[in-house]
């Protein structure tokens, strides 16, 4: 079946440092990959999708300077999480769909960001 | 009000016990109809996936969907400790097609 990668599953940085989370499709094109944030008993929230070859979409309220979204190849999406500060702690989870709804959209494992 | 309401938990049974999880929205688009797996630290996976109302069945899992109530179910029978998860419901639209999820629901089943 179709596999997403995420890395890092875990980062600590320091407020006002900058960190990169990768996601990448293994075993199949990807053009749209999606990026969630989830809080602790909280909904998946999506962030923005990531499209190959051009700019993201971005949800409303999302500061798309903040969340820096880069999708260079049909098989890798980055989020950068620029100047972090303690509030952007949370759980960050990519997705991508080989196949649409049917086939359901495979996630990523997810990164653990803690801003200190 | 929001559009998926789901009711968070925990939801603690009884190992072989029946468990129903239920998810209600107000978005009458909704056409397409999934339930998630989320075990602790990891990504959502896919469980179940329905279009339109009425049931679906795999292996012990149910999925019902009543869109007339805009309220849809996942029931899993015998349940076992390793069903122990968050399960998520998500909806889509014909237009978007992007799913919105419910907040999960914490189930624990213990031996």
């Amino acid at each position: 079946g179709a596999v997403v990668s995420q890395h890092p599953s875990r980062v600590i940085c320091k407020s006002g440092t900058s960190v990169k989370i990768e996601c990448r499709s293994l075993d199949f094109q990807a053009t749209t990959m999606f990026w969630y944030r989830q809080f602790p008993k909280q909904s998946l929230m999506l962030m923005a999708t990531s499209n190959e070859g051009s700019k993201a979409t971005y949800e409303q309220g999302v500061e798309k300077d903040k969340f820096l979204i880069n999708h260079a190849s049909l098989t890798l999406s980055t989020l950068t999480v620029t100047s972090a500060h303690p509030e952007d702690s949370s759980f960050y989870i990519c997705s991508a769909s080989q196949g649409g709804l049917r086939e359901g959209y495979t996630f990523g494992s997810g990164t653990r960001l803690t801003v200190v | 009000q929001k559009e998926v309401e789901q009711d968070p938990g925990p939801l603690s049974v009884p190992e072989g016990a029946i468990v129903s999880l239920n998810c209600t929205y107000s978005n009458s688009a909704f056409q397409y109809f999934m339930w998630y797996r989320q075990y602790s630290r990891k990504g959502p996976e896919l469980l179940m996936y329905t279009y339109s109302s009425g049931n679906k069945e795999d292996g012990r899992f149910t999925a019902q969907v009543d869109k007339s109530s805009k309220y849809i179910s996942l029931f899993i029978r015998d349940s076992q400790p390793s069903d122990s998860a968050t399960y998520l419901c998500a909806l889509a639209s014909g237009g978007s097609y992007i799913p919105t999820f419910g907040r999960g629901t914490s189930l624990i089943v213990h031996p």
